[in-house]
């Protein structure tokens, strides 16, 4: 298997731009998640998927961001306006209940300018 | 609410020789995983190694082992024999078996590797 894939590997947008990031999870595996990583506050879970379903979206900033799971095999986040804090890595990662580990993907750097 | 907590922002070592990575957690739970990760400059977050808390042998892969002590909740990572690929942030993290897979994450380590 490829791994978890995400694109792009890096974005530069204007403060206010609509950004969408894009991950697909490993083959077979029911849970997605979405993390923000950050110099001040490491790595923070936005969101996680079971089965496609949002599971808990508690960790979500603010309402500009908005996360979707069509169907298995695809999900975006969504920033919708960014802004310059929203700078940082955003992680899309996976795992399944044959696994006790999350499987990452290599991460979008994003820099909102 | 389960914590973790790594006290060493960089350490450094010489290539060749053995580093110890702290890492400690607080929990009620008596059964939970936990785990190394490492993050090199390319930024993938890669598992280097797991531990079942039920387990009571330290995992060991390759060059990387852990100090389990379930009673001091302490989960240490020895890297013998360092490499300069080694050099990367290892972040420490625990996870509940009830948590549907959340990862609950120390700050991390910096680990630095002299020639």
């Amino acid at each position: 298997d490829a791994g978890v894939i995400q694109s792009p590997r890096h974005e530069v947008t204007e403060m206010g731009q609509e950004v969408t990031l894009r991950c697909k999870p490993i083959s077979g595996h029911d849970y997605l998640f979405w993390y923000r990583q950050t110099m001040m506050r490491g790595l923070e879970l936005l969101i996680y998927f079971n089965n496609n379903v949002p599971i808990d979206d508690s960790g979500m900033p603010e309402d500009r961001f908005s996360a979707k799971m069509p169907n298995a095999s695809f999900s975006t986040l969504k920033i919708q306006p960014s802004e310059p804090r929203d700078s940082a890595v955003y992680f899309c990662a996976s795992s399944s209940p044959l696994n006790t580990e999350a499987f990452f993907g290599q991460g979008t750097r994003l820099t909102v300018v | 609410a389960q914590t973790v907590t790594q006290s060493q922002p960089e350490m450094s070592v010489q290539e060749a020789e053995t580093v110890t990575l702290s890492c400690t957690y607080d929990t009620s739970e008596s059964d939970y995983y936990l785990f190394w990760y490492k993050q090199p400059p390319s930024r993938q977050m890669i598992l280097v190694i797991r531990q079942e808390a039920y387990k009571q042998q330290n995992a060991t892969e390759n060059r990387f082992s852990v100090n389990f002590q379930k009673a001091a909740k302490s989960f240490s990572l020895k890297i013998s024999d360092s490499q300069l690929g080694d050099a990367a942030m290892y972040f420490c993290a625990y996870r509940s078996p009830n948590s549907n897979y959340q990862l609950i994450w120390g700050a991390g380590t910096k680990l630095i590797i002299k020639p």
